[in-house]
């Protein structure tokens, strides 16, 4: 079972320059995010996406754009990368959406391994 | 005011004592809280949960929930050097279906 799977693990990217971070999981979950971590800080949520066919913004949205392919794939991109976007990208995935629909621990987040992006 | 709130630490503890992280939040809504450990260069992973008023007690972690005043604590009995990681608070946000991240308390465990 590999549960959330992210791709690349690691890329330079130079200024201006564009790319994709890719996202799976196979885990039948509704729900979808992307966060980043700079040192030393707690993750910060990009997007999200509570279901298929939905997307929303975060706490630190601009510069990125989403799109949630099906239920298993939930893709970040970058279209003109700068400096202040090196940092570590996790994506993650939950199966409930409200507390209301189904056990509390329906709740829970599995991430991915991470993906370090460096833009120099 | 930020949306979750932690000492960042370090929290330096003796090998064996009690180790005592401490999360405030501001969404009064907030139903369900997660604890997560986080080692450098790893993922989060998921440590403790809590979901009603009180302890919840899991081997040697602790979860405390007093929604009244949105505080929620993780108590570590008998630490030991491989806790030594960064802690992360997380309440879910049930009015927008999101986890927010507090920036996380740094432990240290000296043997």
């Amino acid at each position: 079972n590999a549960g959330v799977t992210q791709t690349p693990k690691f890329q330079v990217l130079k200024t201006g320059q564009s790319m994709t971070l890719q996202c799976a999981q196979d885990m039948n979950h509704n729900s979808m995010y992307w966060y980043r971590q700079d040192p030393g800080m707690g993750l910060r949520l990009i997007y999200y996406s509570a279901s298929e066919g939905t997307t929303d913004k975060g706490e630190v949205p601009n510069g990125y754009n989403v799109s949630r392919l099906n239920k298993r794939e939930f893709s970040l991109r970058l279209e003109s990368a700068a400096p202040s976007q090196t940092s570590v990208y996790f994506c993650a995935s939950n199966l409930q959406m409200s507390w209301g629909q189904g056990l509390p621990t329906g709740n829970t987040i599995y991430f991915g391994e991470g993906s370090w992006l460096t833009v120099v | 005011q930020k949306e979750v709130e932690q000492n960042s630490g370090p929290l330096s503890v003796p090998e064996g004592a009690i180790a005592s992280l401490n999360c405030t939040y501001s969404d009064r809504g907030s139903q369900s809280f997660f604890w997560y450990r986080q080692y450098s260069g790893k993922s989060p992973e998921l440590i403790m949960s809590i979901y009603s008023n009180g302890d919840k007690e899991d081997g040697r972690f602790t979860a405390q929930l007093n929604k009244a005043s949105q505080y929620v604590s993780l108590l570590i009995r008998d630490s030991q050097p491989s806790d030594s990681a960064t802690y992360l608070c997380a309440p879910w946000m049930d009015s927008s279906y999101k986890l927010i991240f507090g920036s996380g308390t740094r432990l240290l465990v000296r043997p």
